[in-house]
């Protein structure tokens, strides 16, 4: 069976500090672990994704996360959040190479001028 | 523009009224796969298709019924809609064997009274 937990389901940070937005994973399998973001009445966006190469990921717009699997987590970060990042994001865990996707609860990221 | 369009955006309909939520993509992807957006349980994965004729459930399936004739569409359609199918509907599209990269629909948003 495969889950995901998203630990928070706001986040409120200042413009310029770091941002953590927290993903625990549960999976039978090895899994490809994706983050999206959603911004206000638009679509889903990728962000980033893990499918098993290096543990620390590089996304767009400078986030990125790390996957640790001693602990099963999937952590996103950013060192400085800026407004435009205000949305919600999702942490999505998958089996490699198959074709069913499932989706944490989501994280609203408020960021504060 | 490489996208994937859902008609109609917004609808509001009534108990047991039969309707077809449209999706279309122009990019030749063989993977496409339907969910549904409801607060606090992100997004659940209705149905997908590998590509035409071949279709399979996802999560929540019960209460939807998908098609897959064509390779650029893959309507979502409700026999006999009822009010716990009120939600956010996003389509997404992916090309085959890099499904880990699904392009999200803008969203349909619909209401059964």
């Amino acid at each position: 069976a495969q889950s995901v937990t998203q630990l928070d389901s706001h986040v409120s940070v200042s413009e310029g500090t770091p941002v953590l937005l927290r993903c625990n994973y549960s999976s039978s399998y090895s899994p490809s672990l994706f983050w999206y973001v959603q911004h206000p009445n638009k679509g889903l966006q990728l962000l980033l994704k893990y499918t098993s190469a290096a543990t620390l990921v590089k996304g767009i717009n400078g986030f990125e996360a790390e996957f640790k699997k001693s602990e099963t987590s999937f952590h996103l970060t950013k060192p400085s959040a800026h407004m435009s990042d205000a949305a919600e994001y999702f942490c999505v865990v998958s089996r490699y190479n198959f074709n069913k996707f499932y989706f944490g609860s989501g994280t609203k990221l408020n960021v504060k001028p | 523009e490489a996208q994937v369009t859902q008609n109609p955006r917004y609808l509001i309909t009534v108990t047991g009224k039969k309707l077809t939520v449209t999706c279309s993509q122009n990019m030749n992807h063989e993977y496409m796969s339907w969910y549904r957006q409801d607060p606090g349980l992100g997004l659940r994965q209705i149905y997908y298709s590998m590509n035409v004729e071949v279709t399979d459930k996802g999560d929540v399936p019960e209460g939807y019924k998908v098609s897959r004739k064509e390779k650029r569409n893959f309507p979502l359609i409700l026999e006999s809609p009822s009010p716990n199918q009120t939600s956010l509907y996003f389509c997404a599209s992916a090309r085959e064997g890099s499904t880990d990269t699904q392009y999200f629909g803008p969203g349909t948003r619909l209401t059964v009274l």
